[in-house]
Parts: structure tokens; C-alpha cells; sequence
């Protein structure tokens, strides 16, 4: 079985601050990470994902995120935040051998001027 | 490609009336997974299909629901009678195993998603 915990419903940040959005998983099996993005009104999209190899993961828009096995961690970062960014980020884990993602409870990013 | 396809976008019906929502998945992907978004519960998984079989319903709420997939490029949700409590957003998401057999690759890929009310 698989779980994800997000720290914080909300993260507010500046514009140019650091982003840090906190996700812990538990898995019975190798995990596979993943980070969706949601716009308002929009469809999830993918960030970036983890599966094996290098634990850093770069994504899309100058996010990444680092996997932590002894941590149980796949925190998402990004060095400076655009007003863009504010949106909605979905954590989800995918143990190895299962179809179907488990999703965090998502986490609402607010970017202020 | 066009990506996962979900008509309608938005859905106002009354209680007690059918609503039938709507999913083209992107060519070639044989899973094919239907969630309900909510404020109050998240984002939940109510079925999937692999090879257009129902796989796993575990996460349909009640019998009121029912999906289908007839072929490869089309599912239905079916929602009869609808009730107020199931005013959401409904997504479908489509994935595919990669390599031959190899699943730890795959990606899902959402559609716009649909927003039911219902009155």
C-alpha cells in the first residue's frame, strides 16, 4: 500500500522567494514520485517524476525535486518564484508493480508581488 | 495529439436526472482511469481500465455510478439518479505501459476535466 502526506494546504512565498513543497510518502515496495501541477479550471499536469537513477529530478517551468529514501521525502523546490507559478501541486507515489497513483491532498502555492 | 479529450466541460443537471460524462483517451494508451475532485475529499480514483476491462471499482461511491468502455478511444461515466452530493469535477487520465510489459515508466495524462452541478 502506498500513502502521501503534504505539508501545508498553503505555502505562501514573494515573488523571487525560494518554493519548498513538502511531500512524504509511504510504500511498501519501490516507489515510483511524482509532481502535477493544476491551474485553475484546468486538467493535472505532469512536473516531473521519479522512477529510478538520479535521485535530483529536474522538470518543467525550473522546478525539481530530490528523492530521499531515508528520508521517505520527494520535496519539489524552485530557486525563484514567478507570479506564474501560483497554482495548485499535487505529490503522488506509484509503488513498482501497481497500475494506479495515490495522491497527496495537494498543496495551494500563493505567490505575492 | 490532441491529449485526453472530456466532453462535457461543464455539466448543470437537476437531481434525479442521468448525466453521462464523456472520455477520448490519447491514442495508444491502454489504461484509462477515471477521479472525482473535491474540496472536501480530494482527489479520488473511482475506476480504471486496462485494454478497456475494468480493472479495479473499488472507489465508485455506490451503485448509482457506472462506467463503461466499449473500445479503445471511449468511456463513459454514468451517474443515475444524480444527487447534489455528487457536484464535482470529474477527470479522466490515460496512461500507457512504455517499454513492452515494462511499467515503471508510465506517465497519466489528464483531460480538462468535467464540473457537474447538480441542483
Amino acid at each position: 500500500a502506498q500513502s502521501v502526506t503534504q505539508l501545508g494546504s498553503h505555502v505562501s512565498v514573494s515573488e523571487g522567494a525560494l518554493v519548498l513543497l513538502r511531500c512524504n510518502y509511504s510504500s511498501s515496495v519501490p516507489p515510483y514520485l511524482f509532481w502535477y501541477v493544476q491551474y485553475p479550471n484546468q486538467g493535472l499536469q505532469l512536473l516531473l517524476k521519479y522512477t529510478t537513477g538520479a535521485t535530483l529530478v529536474k522538470g518543467i517551468n525550473g522546478f525539481e525535486a530530490e528523492f530521499k529514501k531515508s528520508e521517505t521525502s520527494f520535496h519539489l523546490t524552485k530557486p525563484s518564484a514567478h507570479m506564474s507559478d501560483a497554482a495548485e501541486y499535487f505529490c503522488a507515489v506509484r509503488g513498482s508493480g501497481y497500475s494506479t497513483l495515490t495522491f497527496g491532498k495537494g498543496t495551494m502555492l500563493l505567490v505575492s508581488p | 495529439d490532441a491529449g485526453v479529450i472530456q466532453s462535457p466541460r461543464h455539466e448543470v443537471t437537476e437531481m434525479g436526472q442521468e448525466v453521462t460524462l464523456r472520455c477520448k483517451p490519447i491514442s495508444g494508451h491502454d489504461y484509462l482511469f477515471w477521479y472525482r475532485q473535491t474540496m472536501m475529499r480530494g482527489l479520488e480514483l473511482l475506476i480504471y481500465f486496462n485494454n478497456n476491462v475494468p480493472i479495479d471499482d473499488s472507489g465508485m461511491p455506490e451503485d448509482r455510478f457506472s462506467a463503461k468502455m466499449p473500445n479503445a478511444s471511449f468511456s463513459t461515466l454514468k451517474i443515475q439518479p444524480s444527487e447534489p452530493r455528487d457536484s464535482a469535477v470529474y477527470f479522466c487520465a490515460s496512461s500507457s505501459l512504455g517499454l513492452a510489459g515494462h511499467t515503471s515508466t508510465d506517465t497519466q495524462y489528464f483531460g480538462p476535466g468535467t464540473r457537474l452541478t447538480v441542483l
